[in-house]
């Protein structure tokens, strides 16, 4: 079974500065996605950024940027010149290609963005 | 465009009670799923459908059934509600293919008292 790991529970960072959230993920599988969504106090589940683990380049969205590792199962979250509306719930997602849409999520990292 | 639709956004209930948690989406999506969110706990997937007609169990499926009698609609339903079914639930549906995103609703607070 596929497991995903969020260490961190909570962050804090300034504003205008970078900060990089961590997961890490177990699978036996060659093919599969990897998400992070991000949900504010609104509740609403924002998908921030997805990668597919058969490209070998990084997927960046504008100031967010995630460093993927597939050999050692990382997936971390880098969001750079942090922005008050960061603030936000934080999750790492996994899905098997071809699995009907079934979403394996970390426990989630609280990010505070501090004026 | 409604996107995903959950019903209701808030629900208190005795314990023992039953409901149906309603989510309909308008996108033609084949698959759908539900979640519940709990403190410390990520996501975790309680059942899910790949069309109409078909379902099938996810990590928590104890206490809770589905139907998918249509592609727009997945009910979930609370038999005989108990405490430690408080959390907050998640509709979510996605198209075929592999590269799709899925779409979440707004999610439903639900307090078992």
């Amino acid at each position: 079974a596929q497991t995903v790991t969020q260490s961190q529970p909570e962050m804090s960072v300034q504003e205008a500065e970078t900060v990089t959230l961590s997961c890490t993920y177990d699978t036996s599988e060659n093919n599969y996605y990897l998400f992070w969504y991000k949900q504010p106090p609104s509740r609403q589940m924002i998908l921030v950024i997805r990668q597919e683990a058969y490209k070998q380049q990084n997927a960046t969205e504008n100031r967010f940027s995630v460093n993927f590792q597939k050999a050692a199962k990382s997936f971390s979250l880098k969001i750079s010149d942090s922005q008050l509306g960061d603030t936000a719930m934080y999750f790492c997602a996994f899905m098997r290609l071809y699995q009907g849409g079934k979403l394996i999520f970390g426990q989630g990292t609280e990010l505070s963005v501090k004026p | 465009n409604a996107g995903v639709t959950q019903t209701p956004k808030f629900q208190v209930l005795k314990t023992g009670q039953s409901m149906t948690l309603q989510c309909a989406q308008d996108m033609n999506h084949e698959y759908m799923s539900w979640y519940r969110q709990d403190p410390g706990m990520g996501l975790r997937l309680i059942h899910y459908s790949v069309g109409a007609g078909i379902t099938d169990q996810g990590e928590v499926p104890n206490g809770y059934n589905v139907s998918r009698s249509t592609t727009e609609d997945f009910p979930l339903r609370l038999l005989s509600a108990a405490p430690s079914q408080t959390s907050v639930y998640f509709c979510a549906s996605r198209e075929q293919g592999p590269s799709s995103r899925a779409f979440f609703g707004q999610g439903t607070r639900l307090t078992v008292v």
